[in-house]
């Protein structure tokens, strides 16, 4: 069965940070592009980042860059998202998704940050 | 930034109905356009993709169409299980962008 699991959410104070994972299988993993998505609570969906099949190309939406890092290990077929310096606004659930129409997604992870 | 527009942001139907959701891009996207339906509580599941191929395994009932800046997804023979929110995505350029979503309601 082709899937993904998120792992790794939580709760965070302003400032800090958390490691995102999400683990595949079921397919060739080092074959796709991935993505994470997240959705605050009651909102719309919004993409995050972007990782091409091989690492050389990541992407982010403007209120993440210099916060966020996106990664994979395809040893472990295994995608990452660091997030370093977390803000209330960051309050979502993340999702992974499979290459760029997004075919695959997974159940997702919440995080939440609060004081 | 591309923005995408789903029109209308909410709809109520009974069930047996066909409805379409719109769905406009604010430069041309060519056909990299990709339909989600969201059930509270679940993740996304992925219908269409490349504007009007079905992803496997969704039934035939939904359809989508067009190319360049204007979508439109159509759900024919309504039954209790897709009222959802609808999602179109573009997918040509980065950031890739969302709509703002339709919820499909029973009437």
């Amino acid at each position: 069965e082709v899937q993904v699991v998120e792992s790794g959410g939580g709760l965070v104070q302003p400032g800090g940070t958390l490691r995102l994972s999400c683990e595949a299988s079921g397919f060739s993993f080092s074959s796709y592009s991935m993505n994470w998505v997240r959705q605050a609570p009651g909102k719309g969906l919004e993409w995050v980042s972007y990782i091409s099949s091989g690492s050389s190309s990541t992407r982010y939406v403007d209120s993440v860059k210099g916060r966020f890092t996106i990664s994979r290990d395809n040893a472990k077929n295994s995608l990452y998202l660091q997030m370093n310096s977390l803000r209330v606004e960051d309050t979502a659930v993340y999702y992974c998704a499979r290459d760029g129409n997004m075919d695959v997604w997974g159940q997702g992870t919440t995080v939440t940050v609060s004081s | 930034d591309i923005q995408m527009t789903q029109s209308p942001s909410s709809l109520s139907a009974s069930v047996g109905d066909r409805v379409t959701i719109t769905c406009r891009a604010s430069q041309g996207i060519s056909n990299y356009l990709a339909w989600f339906q969201q059930k509270p509580g679940k993740a996304p599941k992925s219908l269409i993709y490349a504007a009007s191929s079905l992803q496997s395994g969704v039934p035939s009932k939904f359809s989508g169409s067009g190319s360049g800046t204007d979508f439109t997804l159509t759900i024919n023979t309504l039954q209790p299980e897709d009222f959802a929110t609808y999602y179109c995505q573009q997918y040509n350029i980065f950031p890739y962008t969302f709509g703002q979503g339709t919820k499909l309601e029973i009437k």
